[in-house]
């Protein structure tokens, strides 16, 4: 059971690349999160899926696309990178029966520069 | 204002003092708040959940004061493993689990 998984681990792109990462869960997970970690802002929620095939918009969706075409996968992807992309992003998954007490689990990240 | 604001420390602590970490949350209508853990470089994992009556879990402690909008958590006997980055996690509840994350307070125990 290998919970939350993220590919790739790190990655530096140039400026106006584009670039796709990708979440998988083994939990049998309804939702599933994208957040970035920037220092000095907490994380925040970029877009969200709350069932197969659903995405929603969380806090800082611009710059941003995700798909949730299989349960256990979620990916997130950036069409024109741009240097303020840079930060470390989590994904997460929760199991979407109780919206009060789920646990959410995160990966264990990917640190993406954008020179 | 930040929707919730902790203290980010650093708190030096030697091995086996107590220290506690606040956090205030601005969302009157959030319904459920947690105290997750986060290790330099690594993901933030589930400490524990803050009930309204309090709860302990060994040697930790969370309180949760929903009139002043207020969490904490009281750590006993520091160990040198608790060194952390802890964060203060609030559901804000807009109809989905909407987590709504501190900044994170910084403990550094010491032998």
């Amino acid at each position: 059971n290998a919970g939350v998984t993220q590919t790739p681990k790190f990655r530096v792109l140039k400026t106006g690349q584009s670039m796709t990462l990708l979440c998988a869960q083994d939990m049998n997970h309804e939702y599933m999160y994208w957040y970035r970690q920037d220092p000095g802002m907490g994380l925040r929620l970029i877009h969200y899926s709350v069932g197969e095939g659903t995405t929603a918009k969380g806090e800082v969706p611009d710059g941003y696309n995700v798909s949730r075409l299989k349960k256990q996968n979620f990916l997130l992807g950036l069409e024109s990178a741009a240097p303020s992309q840079t930060s470390v992003y989590f994904c997460a998954s929760s199991g979407g029966s109780d919206r009060f007490t789920d646990t959410q689990y995160f990966g264990p990240g990917t640190r993406l520069t954008v020179l | 204002r930040k929707e919730v604001e902790q203290d980010p420390g650093p708190f030096n602590v030697p091995e086996g003092a107590t220290v506690a970490f606040n956090c205030t949350y601005s969302n009157s209508a959030s319904q459920s708040f947690f105290w997750y853990r986060q290790d330099c470089r690594k993901e933030p994992k589930l400490l524990m959940s803050v009930y309204s009556s309090g709860n302990e879990d060994g040697r930790f402690t969370a309180q949760l004061n929903r009139a002043s909008q207020y969490i904490s958590l009281l750590i006993r006997d520091s160990k040198l493993s608790d060194s952390a980055t802890y964060l203060c996690v609030v559901n804000s509840d807009t109809g989905f689990q909407k987590l709504v994350f501190g900044t994170g307070t910084r403990l550094l125990v010491s032998p």
